[in-house]
């Protein structure tokens, strides 16, 4: 069974770009999360999408923004990106909905620099 | 507020030491979980182990063990005779279990270094 797969693995931007990262989540999981990860704040919750929409989101400005489809592969977009965008963005999928004893699977997530 | 503290932020120990990550976590709900994730240099978080807030049995799987407390609000990570592919970066988080949501609350991360 294939896991959560994120493309692409490295990201390189300019400052002002904007960019696009995809997320697929195991089969048969409906719920995606992301996560931005750097070195300063840790990993911290961008948010969360089921069923196409959005269930949840993080104290993140509205440049960071998210979709999912029905085949549940979720993609976020990041507009006029700042030098302190640079990180690594994880996704995360989960079996069920709600918030019940099941555990997130991650992918190795999308490094992207901005210079 | 929910929130998670990891108390090392790095550890180094040598080859077959044993090793105890401290996790101390904050929530009003009564009904949460809690989680432990490993982050090797590839970037990957992968999950270790979950555990529900009624359930507070201890568990071991191999060279791992857990021991939640609810008494004192702590989830910590002991790894027994620790072997040099431990070396890695673990986070322990929380998920609220009032609210419709997969949201996990992480601390900020133990960096574990086993030489060997």
């Amino acid at each position: 069974k294939a896991g959560v797969t994120q493309t692409p693995r490295y990201l390189i931007k300019t400052r002002g770009q904007q960019v696009t990262l995809s997320c697929s989540p195991i089969s048969g999981h409906r719920s995606v999360s992301w996560y931005q990860q750097t070195p300063g704040q840790g990993l911290q919750f961008l948010f969360e999408y089921f069923s196409e929409t959005q269930r949840n989101k993080g104290n993140f400005p509205g440049r960071f923004s998210g979709r999912q489809f029905s085949n549940s592969r979720s993609e976020m977009n990041v507009s006029t990106l700042e030098l302190g965008d640079s990180a690594l963005y994880l996704c995360a999928s989960s079996l069920v909905e709600t918030s019940m004893n099941t555990e997130a699977f991650f992918g190795q997530g999308t490094r992207l620099t901005v210079v | 507020a929910q929130k998670v503290t990891q108390v090392q932020t790095e550890i180094s120990v040598v080859e077959k030491e044993d090793v105890t990550l401290d996790c101390v976590y904050e929530t009003r709900d009564t009904t949460y979980y809690l989680f432990w994730y490993k982050q090797p240099p590839s970037g990957e978080l992968v999950f270790l182990i979950r555990r529900n807030s009624f359930d507070e049995q201890n568990e071991i799987s191999g060279r791992y063990s857990w021991n939640f407390q609810k008494s004192t609000s702590s989830f910590n990570f002991t790894i027994t005779a620790s072997q040099v592919v431990d070396s890695a970066v673990y986070f322990c988080a929380l998920r609220r279990g009032s609210s419709n949501t997969g949201k996990l609350i992480f601390g900020q991360g133990t960096t574990l270094q086993v030489k060997p």
